[in-house]
């Protein structure tokens, strides 16, 4: 079965600029996360969905940050001002379903830069 | 809150030792805990799931144990290689919230 793609894998930006990440989950999956992996940390959940609906956004600076599920399919994540401090791996991952055997697939991720 | 520990940070051992990988998780409360390998620049490969319910799963040279009661787990593997040097994270599945909550990871070098 093809993963979860994801693009672009590398941008560079200026701050204040703005940004967006696209991301294909696996076929049939219900469940689509993003997160972010800033450089020796683990990954923080930004924003779960299932299939169309939002699940959890507690952690998405929702002053900068929006997300969007069309069609309970593919996701776009932006980013509007850039800061500095986003500067890291943005992870979209998918699953199954929820419960208890729901494995999260990742794809390879997109590494913001900002300047 | 959630939170899970991995220690050490890091961990360079000679080709062929058995190692011992530890998780630690503040809230017995989840569904299920989740290793992950990570090699540099890709995203995260799931090397193996356990249920809440189970105690122990194994994958080839892989074995990883938990004891929900004492919020632990430990994954062991066997005669390491070279090539299984990379950052292992584990994350716990919150019970409830389905919110998966990583620790920060152990880089492991494995030295030929």
């Amino acid at each position: 079965e093809a993963g979860v793609a994801q693009s672009p894998r590398y941008k560079i930006i200026e701050k204040r600029q703005s940004v967006a990440f696209w991301c294909n989950p696996i076929s049939g999956h219900a469940t689509l996360y993003w997160y972010q992996q800033i450089l020796g940390q683990g990954p923080k959940l930004l924003i779960q969905f299932q299939n169309n609906g939002v699940v959890d956004d507690s952690q998405l600076p929702k002053d900068r940050f929006s997300a969007e599920r069309l069609k309970g399919v593919d996701s776009t994540l932006k980013i509007q001002p850039a800061k500095l401090e986003d500067s890291a791996v943005y992870l979209c991952a998918s699953s199954p379903g929820t419960g208890t055997f729901s494995p999260l697939h990742f794809g390879n991720g997109t590494r913001l830069t900002v300047t | 809150k959630q939170e899970v520990t991995q220690i050490p940070a890091a961990l360079s051992v000679p080709e062929g030792e058995n190692l011992v990988l530890n998780c630690s998780f503040t809230d017995s409360a989840i569904y299920n805990l989740q290793w992950f390998r990570q090699d540099p620049g890709k995203g995260l490969t799931s090397l193996l799931l356990i249920q809440s319910s189970q105690r122990e799963q194994t994958s080839g040279r892989l074995n990883a144990s938990l004891d929900k009661s004492s919020g632990r787990s430990t994954l062991y593997i066997a005669a390491s290689q070279p090539g299984d040097s990379a950052t292992y994270l584990c994350a716990v599945k919150q019970g409830g919230s389905e919110k998966l909550v990583f620790g920060k990871g152990m880089k492991l070098t494995v030295n030929p």
